[in-house]
């Protein structure tokens, strides 16, 4: 099994529905993360958690919430999706250092129309 | 804040040949850790190479090596002996190294360079 694994691996919703994607990990890391990925931008950090008390913005967190519900889980969600979330999302875990970078997961493709 | 650059969003190599992938950064920190991650077509994005500002050495990982300049923050890699399984996604990250609190301890990426190889 996947140290970092995310569900679903493709998505494709409509406009205005609420939808959750999920993040599991068997490494024991503290740490976190979503990120966004969209071409010719990179990857851009949503929300951060270094544990289930502690969750933080990121750059691009508008229009998206998450929630920590144990250690090995956290999951993204959008209250209401709109054509522009329309990307890659990456959950990614570190240690608590955070110096050996991320694991990542195989990514969730969400197309909204 | 820092800052990641890659300046080639595309670049192209033959097989059996060496390619080099550039990454500036903008910090204003001493000690930092940067990194590579391949993202090929599968969209897996897998840690290529690491290296800790503080040391000199350059990190080497079988045919891929970084140019890591610290005064010039520059932190290029060289793949050498392309194959075809080299064609991906490249990104260049920074992390910093002095302190584990707040943000400092998430990885600032560049926008990538998408490489292709030719066989």
């Amino acid at each position: 099994d996947a140290d970092v694994t995310q569900t679903p691996r493709n998505r494709i919703t409509k406009t205005g529905k609420r939808i959750m994607l999920e993040c599991s990990q068997t490494k024991g890391h503290d740490r976190m993360y979503w990120y966004r990925q969209d071409p010719g931008l990179g990857l851009r950090l949503i929300y951060y958690s270094f544990d289930v008390k502690d969750i933080n913005k990121g750059e691009i967190s508008d229009g998206y919430s998450v929630s920590r519900q144990a250690q090995a889980k956290f999951s993204l969600s959008l209250e209401s999706a709109i054509p522009n979330q329309t990307a890659l999302y990456f959950c990614a875990t570190s240690d608590w250092t955070g110096s050996y970078g991320y694991t990542f997961g195989s990514g969730t493709r969400l197309t909204v129309v | 804040a820092q800052t990641v650059t890659q300046s080639q969003p595309e670049m192209s190599v033959q097989e059996a040949e060496t390619v080099t992938l550039s990454c500036t950064y903008d910090t204003s920190e001493s000690d930092y850790y940067l990194f590579w991650y391949k993202q090929p077509p599968s969209r897996q994005m897998i840690l290529v190479i690491r290296q800790e500002a503080y040391k000199q050495q350059n990190a080497t990982e079988n045919r891929f090596s970084v140019n890591f300049q610290k005064a010039a923050k520059s932190f290029s890699l060289k793949i050498s002996d392309s194959q075809l399984g080299d064609a991906a996604m490249y990104f260049c990250a920074y992390r910093s190294a002095e302190g584990y609190g707040g943000s400092q301890g998430n990885l600032i990426f560049g926008k990538g360079t998408k490489l292709s190889v030719k066989p």
